[in-house]
């Protein structure tokens, strides 16, 4: 079958840095995606990674193993504007995406 | 502005009831998905179509239906509404092969 797992909750001190973990199982794979979602709002595209390695865009990098099915979401000197929820979803051979649940990450002053 | 319209933003309506929501795909995109996210819950693929055929299926359930009209919009019917019912819906559209997913803003659903 078809999994994406990511942790339910996590919280960080604002100005640090944040992993947030997530692996997949997926039928083929066309690319590992990271979407923000602040509640209530719609999903926002953070990342996009098709190849093995670390893409990194301002504030956050993404890292993709394929050979593990293991990605990472990386956030950087973290403000109180990044408390939201953070979904990350695989792409399988027919380009369809497969969410996870999401991460709540929550920032303390 | 994401490019992705969907209207309305906010509807109230009763149980037994039917609604229909409506998406605008950025302009090119063929395909367009539906989803459901009830409160602090996952988001749900609920269907997806691409240049008017039904393209994938998730967790519909059969009260749900929805098409994809010649000019590409796409209508989400919900009928005997419950109050489970009470979620976001999202639209999102893309190019054939995923490139550019985008969700519009969605429309909050809320039976009484």
């Amino acid at each position: 079958g078809q999994n994406i797992d990511q942790p339910t909750e996590m919280t960080a001190t604002e100005g640090a840095i944040v992993q947030i973990n997530c692996t997949y199982q997926t039928s083929g794979f066309n690319g590992l995606f990271w979407y923000q979602q602040h509640a209530g709002e719609a999903p926002t595209f953070l990342s996009y990674n098709v190849l093995d390695g670390l893409e990194e865009k301002g504030r956050f990098s993404s890292f993709l193993s394929r050979s593990k099915g293991y990605s990472y979401l990386l956030l950087k000197e973290l403000q109180m504007k990044d408390s939201a929820s953070y979904l990350c979803a695989g792409m399988d051979s027919n380009y369809q995406l497969i969410w996870g649940a999401g991460t709540k990450l929550i920032i303390k002053p | 502005d994401s490019g992705v319209t969907q209207t309305p933003k906010h509807l109230i309506t009763a149980t037994g009831q039917r609604v229909t929501l409506r998406c605008s795909p950025r302009s090119g995109d063929l395909s367009v998905y539906w989803y459901q996210q009830s409160l602090d819950q996952g988001l749900q693929f609920l269907i997806q179509y691409y240049n008017g055929e039904e393209r994938a299926k998730g967790n519909i359930l059969e009260r749900f239906s929805a098409q994809q009209f010649p000019d590409l919009h796409s209508e989400l019917n919900l009928s005997s509404l419950e109050l489970g019912d009470s979620a976001l819906y999202f639209c999102a559209s893309s190019g054939r092969t995923g490139y550019g997913y985008t969700f519009g803003s969605g429309t909050r659903l809320t039976v009484v």
